[in-house]
């Protein structure tokens, strides 16, 4: 059972447009959400997160949305560029009793960001 | 070094072998994390440590054995794997009771077990 999911594996966009990519969770007891960024032979890398109390979260060029109701998510990305081609990775996560946080991740989506 | 190291990088070993996977965070955090990555699936966690207490056992086959012997490294102890282990482990760290949830992560361990 899949608790959070990437529907779209890949996604392809113009250089200087938005892009969008998608999340959808099932689990409400999630309390915190957030974006991870991928290039191939390396690890993830933090990109933006949101606590399931706000609906929106703004860093530079990247915005995070969350509509609870819907329990999805979603990150903007504006303008795209071309270092922005890799894989993009929603997680969210749950805290543990005994310390620290489990994150539970999606399948990922492949963004390519053409000239 | 900074952030989240791990060695090797990659790893052959034949299913009687014995090997460790060893991560190292340099970000002065109480939380460390195994994760796997199996081909087309996502992360799963597989142990969380905090305050180098373990604290999560994602119902890991006892073929793992987790050490965090402090609370700048970590360490996976492998025997006896099966060829459908072969796939890409990550740690992570974080800092808890911060009110901040995010898990920096390493390089990953690229193994094969044949």
């Amino acid at each position: 059972d899949q608790q959070v999911k990437q529907n779209s594996p890949s996604l392809s966009v113009q250089e200087g447009r938005i892009s969008i990519l998608n999340c959808d969770y099932t689990n409400s007891m999630f309390d915190y959400f957030l974006w991870y960024k991928k290039y191939p032979a390396e690890g993830p890398t933090f990109l933006i997160s949101i606590s399931s109390i706000k609906d929106k979260n703004e860093d530079g060029r990247f915005t995070v949305f969350l509509n609870k109701s819907a329990k999805h998510l979603s990150l903007h990305i504006v303008p795209s560029q071309p270092g922005d081609s890799a894989v993009y990775f929603c997680a969210a996560s749950a805290r543990l009793t005994g310390g620290g946080n489990k994150l539970t991740f999606g399948t990922g989506t492949q963004l390519k960001v053409e000239l | 070094e900074t952030g989240v190291t791990q060695t090797p990088r990659h790893l052959v070993m034949g299913m009687t072998n014995k090997k460790s996977l060893k991560c190292e965070q340099h970000l002065g955090h109480n939380a460390m994390y195994w994760y796997k990555q199996s081909a087309k699936k996502p992360l799963e966690l597989m142990f969380v440590y905090s305050l180098e207490e373990r604290v999560e056992n994602n119902s890991v086959p006892s073929r793992f054995s987790p050490e965090c012997p402090n609370s700048s490294h970590l360490f996976l102890h492998l025997h006896t794997l099966q060829p459908e282990d072969s796939a890409l482990y990550l740690c992570a760290s974080s800092q808890d009771g911060t009110g901040t949830y995010e898990q920096y992560f390493g390089p990953g361990t690229r193994l094969t077990v044949t």
